[in-house]
Formats: structure tokens, C-alpha cells, sequence
């Protein structure tokens, strides 16, 4: 089945307390980013990565970092975790292509800093 | 830089009624693609419905369909029929037709639809 996993789900943490949310998809997709969700503000993007060893900040890249050693997986990692990043978080994949094709999204993780 | 704006924060249908969920964007390209996400409860996010810019004809997938006025940048989504599952929040997508850069997906707000039993 085709799919993206992301885990935790769910994660409460204190600020500072340094964390990776993995990604991971097993469709062989050029294409992953990382999105956060906020009410009111939709959907916005983090991190986005081209193939592997090819990242780039996206629109709210501040106080996030990634990485892609292999295709497949797309790790978010925040160094040191503040209040204003929780939120809910989706990874997201796709084929490297002029934008028509299926954009495959995580369940979301779900992250609380206090 | 491109926009979706959604301003309508909250609606509410009868069951088995129609709704229709507003969309603008702005953009100065010519090659996108615009989509209708579904967030239900479970927060996945599901893809409802898509339209390729250079297509005249308006999308259509079973009970939902879009009006896509590409010059007034309108792209409204009409649900028929309405069922209980539904009931969801919905975001509109622009994405830019490119290939080899960054074409990710803008979102609007959101719509959190109700559907009264």
C-alpha cells in the first residue's frame, strides 16, 4: 500500500528538549516537504527536499532543520523546541513532476511544547 | 507570491442539501493546478477534487464538483447531496505547474462544514 507514515503521533514535550518527527514514504517519490497546521492559517510549508541531499526552506523554516541521507525518509528536527511550534505537523510526498500529479500526505503528528 | 483566500471561516447544510465552499486565488502564473482538501476529525488529509488551469471544463467526482472561473480566480466547491460524512474542515490548494523547482502547495484557511442531520 501505498502511504506515508510519520511518527510520533502524538508528542508532548518542554522547551528545549531536542526532537525528531520521522517520515517516510515507499513510493520511490523525488519530492517530500513538511507543512504545519495552524487554526486559522491553513496549512504552511517548512522544509522541502528535491532527492536526496537536496533540501531547502520553505516559507516557515525557522527553528526546524531536515535532512535526506536516502529517498525514502524525510526527518523534521527541532533542535530546540519552543511554545509557538506546537502544532500539527504533516510530511508530505509526491513525483518529481510539473505539479499535476497526487500529493501523498502522513496521518500528522500532533506536537505540544510547554 | 501566490494567495488562497477562503473567507468563510464556518458553514453549515442540511443533509441531503447542496452547499457550495468559496475559493480566490492570485497569481500571476499560468500553469497551476488548483485541489480541494478534506481534513475530517481524524486529521488526514484527503484529496477531494482537482483542476488543471488550462482546462475549461469543471471538474467533477461523484457528489462534488467545482466552478473554476479562471479570470475572475474563483474556484468554488459545490457538495451534493450532502451526507453526515461530510462534515469536515475543507482547504483550497493552488499549486504552480513547474518542473525541477519548488512547486508546493499553498493552502487557504480552511471551512469547517457542519452537516445538520
Amino acid at each position: 500500500e501505498a502511504q506515508v507514515t510519520q511518527n510520533p503521533r502524538y508528542l508532548i514535550t518542554v522547551t528545549g528538549k531536542k526532537l525528531t518527527v520521522t517520515c517516510s514514504q515507499n513510493m520511490n517519490h523525488e519530492y517530500m516537504s513538511w507543512y504545519r497546521q495552524d487554526p486559522g492559517l491553513g496549512l504552511r510549508q517548512i522544509y522541502y527536499s528535491m532527492n536526496v541531499e537536496v533540501t531547502d526552506k520553505g516559507d516557515v523554516p525557522e527553528g526546524y532543520k531536515v535532512s535526506r541521507k536516502e529517498k525514502r525518509n524525510f526527518p523534521l528536527i527541532l533542535e530546540s523546541p519552543s511554545p509557538n511550534q506546537t502544532s500539527l505537523y504533516f510530511c508530505a510526498s509526491r513525483m518529481m513532476d510539473r505539479g499535476s500529479g497526487m500529493q501523498y500526505f502522513g496521518p500528522g503528528t500532533r506536537l505540544t511544547v510547554t | 507570491a501566490q494567495t488562497v483566500t477562503q473567507s468563510q471561516p464556518e458553514m453549515s447544510v442540511q443533509e441531503a442539501e447542496t452547499v457550495t465552499l468559496s475559493c480566490t486565488y492570485d497569481t500571476s502564473e499560468s500553469d497551476y493546478y488548483l485541489f480541494w482538501y478534506k481534513q475530517p476529525p481524524s486529521r488526514q488529509m484527503i484529496l477531494v477534487i482537482r483542476q488543471e488551469a488550462y482546462k475549461q471544463q469543471n471538474a467533477t467526482e461523484n457528489r462534488f464538483s467545482v466552478n473554476f472561473q479562471k479570470a475572475a480566480k474563483s474556484f468554488s466547491l459545490k457538495i451534493s447531496d450532502s451526507q453526515l460524512g461530510d462534515a469536515a474542515m475543507y482547504f483550497c490548494a493552488y499549486r504552480r505547474g513547474i518542473t525541477g523547482a519548488n512547486s508546493k502547495l499553498t493552502f487557504g484557511k480552511g471551512i469547517t462544514l457542519s452537516v445538520r442531520p
